[in-house]
């Protein structure tokens, strides 16, 4: 099974400052197609998941452009350029390139 | 509107059987993969099955193999779980979720959740 691990597990943030999550797999995610399988998504408290960005970097619909994902083959990045109240909560990378799909352990993100 | 919900959970005996099913609406169900993901309490997202568009594939993490099963009957816009042999570790928050060709099956829509929990 592929095993996503993501840092940091805990992240204080500041209203209006950038925040920024990593997300490594212990195999590549790149498809034959070219593409990386890589999504993230938000689970606010409460709620069930959202998804934010699909395919390493594109950003889902209805999702603010503070949002945005990068990398490829085994590092991904997920970072909100300014952060906001409302996107408290935990994030969580996901390979979809091989079964059984995983997830990463979770980032949780609160007001400092 | 686009929606899926959840139903048939409950508190069950471990070794017994729940029935779970996922009503979809607004969009065309025929036209997707479907997935359904646990959630145990306190932990992550764990995702268990999927099926494909006209039922043709599941797939199944190795801890349910043999005791669940995913299935869907597209003229009712319906996905089921199955779940036999239960067991404590079953116990979770169990979603259904939509699976998209468009964006590499990312699940773009989730239900609700319907909570399974298994005890005696």
């Amino acid at each position: 099974d592929i095993v996503m691990t993501q840092s940091p597990l805990s992240l204080p943030v500041t209203p209006g400052e950038a925040a920024s999550i990593s997300c490594r797999s212990s195999e590549s995610l790149v498809s034959s197609n070219g593409y990386n399988y890589l999504h993230w998504y938000l689970q606010k408290p409460g709620q069930s998941p959202q998804l934010l960005i699909y395919l390493a970097s594109n950003r889902a619909s209805g999702v603010p452009d503070r949002f945005s994902g990068s990398g490829s083959g085994t590092d991904f990045t997920l970072q909100i350029s300014r952060v906001e109240a409302e996107d408290v909560g935990i994030y969580y990378c996901m390979q979809a390139v091989q079964y059984p799909l995983t997830f990463g352990p979770g980032t949780k993100v609160a007001i400092k | 509107e686009v929606q899926l919900v959840e139903s048939g959970g409950g508190l069950v005996q471990p070794g017994g059987s729940l029935r779970l099913s996922c009503v979809a609406s607004g969009f065309t169900f025929n036209s997707h993969w479907m997935s359904w993901v646990r959630q145990a309490p306190g932990k992550g997202p764990e995702w268990v099955a999927n099926i494909k568009k006209d039922g043709g594939e599941k797939n199944y993490v190795d801890s349910v193999k043999g005791r669940f099963s995913v299935s869907r009957d597209n003229a009712k816009n319906s996905l089921y779980l199955q779940m036999n042999s239960l067991r404590a570790e079953d116990t979770a928050v169990y979603y259904c979720a939509r699976g998209s060709m468009a964006t590499g099956n990312a699940f773009d829509i989730w239900g609700q959740g319907t909570t399974v929990s298994v005890s005696s």
